[in-house]
């Protein structure tokens, strides 16, 4: 599982877009880049995959620049709802590994009115 | 550090049998677990969060019927995989929220069931 760094905070007000980025240098050519998000008390859900270039849902838009080194995550017009913890993970979560995989620190979102 | 195991680690069945896999927490209790399958391309969808005491909530789009959650203790929650069929062939991960870790909500994952339905 390659590394990722992202950072551990980020401010925003409602109807503003944001944007979190990934760093992972250590991509392999087979890794795909997964973006989850977590409330308090609650799972990790699934928000957006990709390759490369850019990758849109419902929900958010993945951006991945050519060199595939990082990846950023966009929310267009944040609510209050959109309040959570955001992850990172490339690869495979389990990459041989034998569980206890956690997903690391993510970026907590705090979306003000 | 805190281990969650799953049993067993693989099963093969005959499409409309069921299937129970056991998602234990080894060394911390937890009052809440969650059930993912995992889908092509490794990404995780979050089934269900298993609630010790009272019953499992699913997410939207997944049968509560198919896919049976029992929380019996804080230790152990299973999933069972009713009339299983071809499509249901999968990997199935666990977790279970460690809380005051390190992390908040540090989630500790499971490693695994692969079901295949023949």
């Amino acid at each position: 599982l390659a590394k990722t760094t992202q950072p551990i905070s980020m401010d925003s007000y409602e109807g503003q877009e944001v944007n979190i980025t990934c760093s992972h240098n250590n991509i392999a050519t087979n890794d795909y880049i997964t973006w989850y998000q977590q409330f308090p008390s609650q799972g990790p859900r699934f928000i957006i995959q990709g390759y490369k270039t850019k990758v849109t849902n419902e929900v958010a838009s993945l951006f991945i620049p050519a060199d595939r080194k990082s990846s950023t995550l966009s929310l267009p017009r944040v609510s209050l709802s959109d309040t959570a913890v955001y992850y990172c993970l490339v690869g495979d979560p389990w990459g041989g590994s034998q569980g206890n995989l956690i997903f690391g620190k993510g970026t907590k979102l705090s979306v003000k009115p | 550090g805190a281990v969650v195991s799953q049993h067993p680690s693989r099963v093969i069945c005959k499409s409309g049998t069921s299937v129970k896999i056991e998602c234990r927490s080894l060394d911390f209790q937890a009052t809440t677990m969650f059930w993912y399958r995992q889908f092509p391309k490794k990404s995780l969808m979050l089934m269900a969060t298993s609630n010790e005491g009272s019953k499992a909530t699913y997410e939207q789009g997944v049968e509560k019927d198919k896919f049976l959650i029992n929380h019996a203790s804080l230790t152990l929650s299973t999933l069972t995989v009713t009339s299983a069929h071809p499509e249901d062939s999968s990997f199935y991960i666990c977790s279970a929220p460690l809380l005051g870790g390190e992390f908040t909500d540090t989630q500790y994952f499971g490693p695994g069931t692969r079901l295949t339905v023949l």
